[in-house]
This record gives structure tokens, sequence and C-alpha cells, in this order.
């Protein structure tokens, strides 16, 4: 079965902080696909990244990285020098031989000036 | 760039009413998808269309709902009688048949049902 797992539901920070957000998923598929998403107070699902099962390379962009560890099924997500508006909600997603992904249930960012 | 539309941005209807909710997706892509998100939880499969019919569906995806292509650039989302507890926001998105892993994502249609 497909599971997704955010265990942090809220985190708060003050600007500058480093912050991750960790992500734990479950497939039985070896090709499967992993991303995340930004959701604003606005409402909309922002596409941040998206990684597939056979590239463990980690990914920096900008102040954002991402940490694919397939032995410990992690897709953890840091955010540093963090800023007032990255408070947003933060979803990880599973797509595998299925044609839908798997949210989640988001982490609450909160980033305080 | 290309992006997919959702109409209305919000909705409002009593309970028992039908709603449609509208989503044209990327032209050139051939896969469609409706997701829902109740407010403060986690966004949620509903559907996926190809070809004409539906492709896989989830629990939630009973009866009262519907979906259909009805021309060639607008794909719509039915609910016949809808109930407090279809209030929530409801995302469209669509992909090309090689990547239907990359789903792209409408702004959504938020709907409160009294």
């Amino acid at each position: 079965a497909q599971k997704v797992t955010q265990a942090q539901t809220e985190i708060s920070v003050v600007e500058k902080e480093d912050v991750t957000l960790d992500c734990v998923y479950e497939t039985r598929d070896t090709t499967y696909y992993l991303f995340w998403y930004k959701q604003p107070p606005s409402g909309e699902l922002v596409f941040l990244i998206r990684r597939n099962s056979f590239d463990e390379q980690n990914e920096i962009s900008g102040r954002y990285s991402w940490n694919f560890q397939k032995s410990t099924s992690s897709f953890n997500f840091t955010i540093t020098a963090s800023q007032v508006v990255d408070s947003a909600v933060y979803f990880c997603a599973l797509c595998d031989n299925t044609d839908k992904l798997i949210f989640g249930t988001g982490t609450r960012l909160q980033v305080f000036p | 760039e290309p992006e997919v539309t959702q109409t209305p941005s919000h909705q409002v209807t009593q309970m028992g009413q039908e709603v449609i909710l509208r989503c044209v997706p990327i032209s050139n892509h051939l896969y469609f998808y409706w997701y829902r998100q109740i407010l403060g939880q986690k966004v949620e499969f509903l559907v996926s269309f190809y070809n004409n019919e539906i492709s896989e569906k989830s629990e939630i995806f009973d009866d009262q709902f519907s979906v259909e292509r009805p021309d060639g650039s607008n794909f719509t989302l039915k609910i016949r009688s809808t109930k407090l507890e279809d209030s929530a926001m409801y995302f469209c998105a669509s992909s090309l048949a090689g990547a239907r892993e990359t789903q792209y994502f409408g702004p959504g249609t938020r709907l409160l049902v009294l």
C-alpha cells in the first residue's frame, strides 16, 4: 500500500533559521516519483520538486534543498535562512504505478520576523 | 506558460443542489484528474480520466459524483446532490500521456455547502 507520512504537523521558526521538513513514504513499487508542494494561504498548490526513485542525488535550488534516502524511505526538505514568505503548508506526495498522487497530511511552517 | 484554469474560484450552494465545477486542462495533455482538500486536511485523489472514460477512482468518488469532457477543452466535475461534507477545495490537474506522474494543478475551486 502507498502511504506518505509527515510527522511534523506544525513548525515555528524565526527568520534566518534553517528548517527541515520530514517526509517518509511507503510503496511496494521500484519505480516511483516523489514531490514537494507548497500551499500558501491563498490555497493554490505550488510545485517545488519532482524526484524519481532511481535518482538519489540531493538537489539544491537556491535556499531549498532536498535529501532523498531510499534506505530509509525518506525525502526531506530543508529551507536555509528561512523568510517570512516561506510561511505555508508544505505537502510531500508520492506517485507510483497508479495514476494518482498520494499526499501526506502536510506540515504547516510559520516563520516569524 | 500554459496552465490549468478552473472556474469558478468560489462557489456557495445549498445542500441538495447540484454543482458543476469546470476546468480547462493544458491543451496537449491527455490525462485529467480531480482532487479534493477538506479545510485543514490533506489533498485526496478523487478520479482520473483518459480517453473519455474514468481510468481510476477513489472510494470518495461515489454515485453522487460524475466527470465529463463535454468538448475539446473543458473537463467538469458534477456533484448531483451536495452535502455539507462536500465543502472543500477542489483541484483539477492534467498531465501528458508519457508523464502521468507530473500533474499540473489548477488554482482550485473553493466549494461551500450550506
